[in-house]
């Protein structure tokens, strides 16, 4: 069955050190998105990605952040200059964009520590 | 108002108990409607869709109730099993993508 993986699976990282998450979503798959989710609280949306440009970002993805897709597998997310407050599990999560159930597939995660 | 709003639990009910669980959601342009299971420190995975007309899946009943603004599950003959947070999430159309938002997330217990 196909799947979304991410890597690395966790990385622990220096505050004010950039940090790439990786993604490689379902092949056929037309939509891309980001989430975070802080140790015991919800999934938070960062950003949706489609047709090879961002669709939509939410407060939380600033200037520190920005995704790239640089040769059509592979999903980037990337952190500039990371900050204690980043530290939390990343889900890549992919949806095909045409007419079907409609769920969004997620990665396994990657989790970020900021020390 | 929370876009999606669930109560957080935890519920802690013994095996064979039924549980329901309870989601509003603000925004009624909202298309569709699922139930995720996240395990502790997983992914969430899909448990149902959930349709205007309610759906079953063995032990699972989802419903909808849109003009209310409302979403149910329901599980019967509760499983150790099935100790999780479960995860009401809301898609809509926004700038021409999907959107996705997600409740905080209902903690379940089974005990045995």
């Amino acid at each position: 069955e196909p799947e979304v993986t991410q890597t690395p699976s966790h990385q622990v990282t220096q505050m004010g050190q950039e940090v790439i998450l990786r993604c490689v979503p379902i092949s056929n798959h037309l939509y891309f998105y980001w989430y975070r989710q802080i140790l015991g609280q919800k999934v938070e949306f960062l950003v949706s990605f489609y047709n090879n440009e961002i669709s939509e970002k939410s407060e939380i993805f600033d200037d520190q952040f920005s995704v790239e897709r640089p040769d059509g597998s592979n999903f980037t997310l990337k952190i500039r200059s990371t900050k204690l407050e980043d530290s939390a599990m990343y889900f890549c999560a992919s949806n095909p964009g045409y007419a079907n159930t409609g769920e969004l597939f997620f990665g396994e995660g990657s989790r970020l520590t900021v020390l | 108002r929370k876009e999606v709003e669930q109560d957080p639990g935890p519920f802690n009910v013994p095996e064979g108990a039924t549980v329901a669980f309870n989601c509003t959601y603000s925004n009624s342009a909202s298309q569709s409607f699922f139930w995720y299971r996240q395990d502790c420190r997983k992914e969430p995975k899909l448990l149902m869709s959930v349709y205007s007309s309610g759906n079953e899946d063995g032990r699972f009943t989802a419903q909808l109730n849109r003009a209310s603004q409302y979403i149910s599950l329901l599980i019967r003959d509760s499983k150790l099993s099935d100790s999780a947070t479960y995860l009401c999430v809301v898609k809509l159309t926004t700038s021409g993508t999907y959107k996705y938002i997600f409740g905080t997330g209902t903690r379940l217990k089974v005990l045995a």
